[in-house]
Formats: C-alpha cells, sequence, structure tokens
C-alpha cells in the first residue's frame, strides 16, 4: 500500500504569504492528486497530475516522479484560501485513493 | 444540480438501527466509491464498483454494505449502527485514468 505525508499538518500565514505545501509517497505512481476540502465538508479536486508542473489561477501544483514528492503552492494568498489541503495517489492493490492526513491551512487578513 | 449527489447530508441515528446513505450521479461514470472521514485519519475507502455487475470491498468493509442499483447510484448501508461509525462519508465517481469528483458528504451521528 502507498503511505503519503503531508506536511505541514497545520499551517497558518498572513494574507499576501506564498503558501507551500509538501506530500511524499512511498510507491511509484501514474499520478497524483490535490483536493481541497472547505468547513463544511465538500472536497473539490484541485489538480491531477503525473509529471513536471499544473497552474491554476494562483494555485500551483508541482510533481518529481524520480523523488516521490509533490508540491501544492499558493501565491498571494486570501482568506478565501482557508480550507484543509490533500493529497491523494492510487492506491496499492485496491483501486481508489490512498489519502494523506490533510493539511490545514489558515490565511488570517 | 451537483454533479454528484448524497443524501442525507446530516444524519443522527440511534445504535442498532439500519441506515442507508445515497449517492446519485451525472458524471456519466463507470467508477463510483465510498470513503470515509475520521479527524486526524485522513479518508479511508469502503467499498468501490466499477459498474452495476462489479462491486468490491475497500479497506475497512466491515459492517457496511453497498448495492449499486444502475450506472449512477450506488448506496452505502450499515445494517447495524455502531457508535464508532460516526464520521464523515463521501461518495466519489472517476472515469478511470481522470478527477475524482466528490460528493458533498454525509455526516453521520450514531448514538
Amino acid at each position: 500500500k502507498n503511505e503519503v505525508e503531508q506536511s505541514p499538518q497545520n499551517l497558518t500565514a498572513q494574507e499576501g504569504e506564498f503558501i507551500t505545501i509538501n506530500c511524499s509517497y512511498s510507491v511509484g505512481i501514474s499520478a497524483l492528486h490535490w483536493l481541497q476540502q472547505h468547513p463544511g465538508g465538500g472536497i473539490v479536486s484541485l489538480f491531477m497530475l503525473s509529471s513536471g508542473k499544473k497552474k491554476h489561477g494562483r494555485l500551483i501544483a508541482t510533481i518529481n516522479i524520480q523523488e516521490k514528492h509533490s508540491s501544492l503552492h499558493i501565491t498571494a494568498s486570501h482568506p478565501r484560501d482557508s480550507a484543509v489541503y490533500i493529497c491523494a495517489v492510487p492506491g496499492g492493490g485496491a483501486d481508489g485513493l490512498t489519502f494523506g492526513k490533510g493539511t490545514h491551512l489558515i490565511i488570517q487578513p | 444540480d451537483a454533479d454528484v449527489t448524497q443524501t442525507p447530508r446530516n444524519r443522527i441515528t440511534k445504535t442498532g438501527k439500519r441506515i442507508m446513505l445515497e449517492c446519485s450521479q451525472t458524471k456519466g461514470h463507470d467508477r463510483m466509491y465510498w470513503y470515509r472521514q475520521d479527524p486526524g485519519l485522513g479518508l479511508r475507502l469502503i467499498y468501490y464498483s466499477f459498474d452495476v455487475k462489479d462491486i468490491n470491498k475497500g479497506e475497512i468493509s466491515d459492517g457496511y454494505s453497498v448495492s449499486r442499483q444502475a450506472q449512477a447510484k450506488f448506496s452505502l448501508s450499515l445494517e447495524s449502527a455502531i457508535p464508532n461509525q460516526t464520521a464523515l462519508y463521501f461518495c466519489a465517481t472517476s472515469g478511470g485514468r481522470g478527477p475524482y469528483t466528490f460528493g458533498s458528504g454525509t455526516r453521520l451521528t450514531v448514538v
């Protein structure tokens, strides 16, 4: 089974700061997912990537397949970015995803 | 309408009761999943289905059962609910190699 580690677990920052969330996994994968979960519970898919970098608005996701590591960056952070960010990879054996425990991000005005 | 709809959104039930959580999707995806989320543990896979005739157990299937009534509908049942099944439950769909789409979740409390 793939093991997924995220860091940090909790992050509080000021509005406008550059944010980095890290994800490491133990077994080679075809693609990695970054998800966002706002208070109230709903989960939204932000990125699915298998190599290089993807950008959507102020969010940037990168992945290094050789090092089994991915990062999620938020530029010019805003209080509305406050959420839990979850990294997920295909699970070993059964289908479905194996999830990290999430990074709880708070952006203060 | 949401792509993946879960009902109910919130439910409080008593120990020993049978309860069904329902999920329907308009994505046209074949693959559907039920996950459970507990604080500090992340999401864990309960059951998944590749089509109406294909049901598979996930990591934590004990105490749960599922039914795939149609391509668009995937229900999760707790035959006899117990307090440690109190959690946030998510249904999700996937087209195979694409991103996943999640429902809004069902918050279940077993008292």
